[in-house]
Order: structure tokens, then sequence, then C-alpha cells
């Protein structure tokens, strides 16, 4: 079993809608939780945090279920933009007591006009 | 601003062959990683670095090599290409090593390396 789960998609969304994906990860003990962006063929880049209490940045709403292991993404009023992979991330405790991080796979998302 | 500097963009190797992947930050950031990407899997970590004179193994180090001797490069050698290497290579690299990735210390990505290895 992968330790983050992604429906890997594709979301074919209409403009103006909103979208939900969520994320499951099988390791009780990770503290910290993220949403990475990637255009096709480019870099990831950073699009949220996932806090415990919840999140919004913006069209964007993060939210954490800590009991039963999952992170989700909702987005209002989707752009054309906004198609790209989404990447659920999670970290996890290193030997050093560091953390590293643990990517799923993604989900791809496509906004049609 | 460079950010992460990664060469080449693109390759391809021959079984057995070696090469090296370029990685350079300006940022002076503490901590730096070599990913690879491949089809239906998450980014997995090959080999990172908290600082100059630091290396340790990720996820899948086998068969590749890292070295850190100044704060700025973190170059990835592949000491004999295998058709399983084949894939798509991002250097990455953050202010923290405590939590790479994080709000934050963001990761910084290179651009990418598409290695083919035939």
């Amino acid at each position: 079993r992968k330790e983050v789960e992604q429906d890997p998609g594709p979301f074919n969304v209409p403009e103006g809608a909103t979208v939900a994906f969520n994320c499951t990860y099988s390791n009780s003990a990770s503290q910290s939780f993220f949403w990475y962006r990637q255009d096709c063929r480019k870099e990831p880049k950073l699009l949220m945090s996932v806090y415990s209490s919840g999140n919004e940045d913006g069209r964007f709403t993060a939210q954490l279920n800590r009991a039963s292991q999952y992170i989700s993404l909702l987005i209002r009023d989707s752009k054309l933009s906004d198609s790209a992979t989404y990447l659920c991330v999670v970290t996890k405790a290193r030997a050093d007591s560091n953390y590293q991080l643990i990517w799923g796979a993604g989900t791809k998302l496509i906004i049609k006009p | 601003n460079a950010g992460v500097t990664q060469t080449p963009k693109f390759q391809v190797l021959k079984t057995g062959q070696s090469m090296t992947l370029q990685c350079a930050q300006d940022m002076n950031h503490e901590y730096m990683s070599w990913y690879r990407q491949d089809p239906g899997m998450g980014l997995r970590l090959i080999h990172y670095s908290v600082g100059a004179g630091i290396t340790d193994q990720g996820e899948v180090p086998n068969g590749y090599n890292v070295s850190r001797s100044t704060t700025e490069d973190f170059p990835l050698r592949l000491l004999s290409a295998a058709p399983s290497q084949t894939s798509v290579y991002f250097c990455a690299s953050s202010y923290s090593g405590r939590v790479p990735g994080s709000y934050n210390s963001p990761l910084h990505f290179g651009n990418g390396t598409r290695l083919t290895v035939t």
C-alpha cells in the first residue's frame, strides 16, 4: 500500500464549478501536510499548507481529518488556469529527528471552458 | 534571481554509461535534495543534504551518488546507467532541513532533467 494515495483522475470540470479531491495517508504520526501544484512538464510548486483547523487561501480550501487520515482540497469558481496536477504531500520523521516529504502521485484536474 | 539551476534539461544515455546531473542554488539554502518522478508514482527522494559536507540517502539511493562540497552545488552522479533509471529528475532546495517543503521553508525546484536510458 502506498503511504500517500490519491485518485489520479483526470477530473474534468467546467469553468466556474467547484471541485474537491481527497488524499489519504497511512502514517498516523505524520505532522505536516501540504498541497503542491504541478503544471504539465514543469516542476512542483507549493500551493498551500494544511492546518488542523482547516485553512483557506482565496478560492482554495484545505481540510485535514486526522481521525480518518485524509486531507482534502476544495477549489471554488474554478478557472482554466487551475488545470494542473495537484500533489498531496505529508511529512515523515527521519532517523535524524528531522522530517522528509512523502508525495502522492497526484490528481490531474482539467478545467473546460 | 536564478533560484535553482539544473542541467541538462534532456539526456539520453546507453546502458552502462555514467553521467552527472548538475544542481546549483544561489539562495544560501541549507537543504538540497534530488527526486525522481515516474508515471503513476509520487516524487521519490534519492539523496539529500542538510549542509556542506553532509549527505544522506533517501528512499531510492541505489545507483546514485551525491556530494556537497559547497553550499551552492549538489551534483547527482549516475554510476552505471540502467533502463530503470529512465525518469524525470528534480533537484530541490529549501532554507531549512528540519521540515523541508513546509510553508516556512518551501521547496524550490529546478526545471527538471528528462533522462532516457536505452
